[in-house]
């Protein structure tokens, strides 16, 4: 069935460190994909999300491809902040149907 | 996209009796999801709301434990029955956008403690 691996955290960086957290996928067909973020004591919000193959979603400084070739859409971002401190979720949807499949979540801090 | 206001945001309950979340949408919304979120893990969908029919519930997850209404287009409520401890977790309630390429919305979510 349809999944999302994620790569497993806590990541801590340093403010201005280059950010990758990976993600890769199973799943039939053309799924979208998605990051979530959920900031402390804060629901989800939608960071990015990309709908075909080859696609980049692009948010807030934090960029992923959508890669079919290796079934992955892992996030990056440049230089990260303090602020940018949360826990980021990929995950996957079918274009039609209503199944969401979320990763384990990476917790990423900061520090100064 | 929609705007979703969940309440309560958070409680601490006595274990054995029920809490009521409710949600609320600015839009009108076909479906309607539900999920958990235990401590340290992964969001888990508990089930769907759909208005006019009973909610479809996932596997691990009964209306027995996790009664859900869904009396309009733009609300929905879940309670969490006889609680116990394990079911100290963040809940979400969350609507689609016009198809899965839009992702989904959720609300701010309810932080439930057990004690």
């Amino acid at each position: 069935g349809d999944s999302v691996t994620q790569m497993e955290g806590p990541v801590t960086l340093s403010e201005e460190a280059f950010l990758t957290i990976n993600c890769t996928y199973t799943a039939t067909g053309y799924p979208s994909l998605f990051w979530y973020v959920q900031y402390p004591g804060e629901g989800l919000q939608l960071l990015l999300k990309a709908t075909k193959a080859d696609d980049k979603g692009s948010n807030k400084g934090f960029e992923a491809t959508y890669r079919k070739e290796t079934t992955s859409f892992h996030l990056e971002k440049g230089s990260v902040q303090v602020s940018d401190s949360a826990v980021y979720f990929c995950a996957l949807s079918r274009n039609t149907g209503n199944q969401f499949y979320f990763g384990t979540g990476t917790s990423l801090t900061v520090i100064p | 996209s929609a705007v979703i206001s969940q309440k309560p945001s958070r409680d601490i309950c006595q274990r054995g009796t029920s809490l009521t979340i409710q949600c609320q949408v600015d839009s009108q919304v076909t479906m309607m999801f539900w999920y958990r979120q235990q401590p340290g893990q992964s969001l888990t969908l508990i089930a769907t709301a759909n208005q006019g029919s009973e909610a479809t519930y996932e596997s691990g997850f009964v209306i027995d434990k996790f009664p859900i209404s869904r009396p309009n287009l733009t609300f929905s409520t879940l309670t969490v029955s006889n609680m116990s401890p394990e079911d100290s977790s963040i809940y979400l309630c969350s609507v689609a956008g016009r198809t899965g390429n839009y992702g989904y919305t959720f609300g701010s979510g309810t932080r439930l403690t057990v004690v």
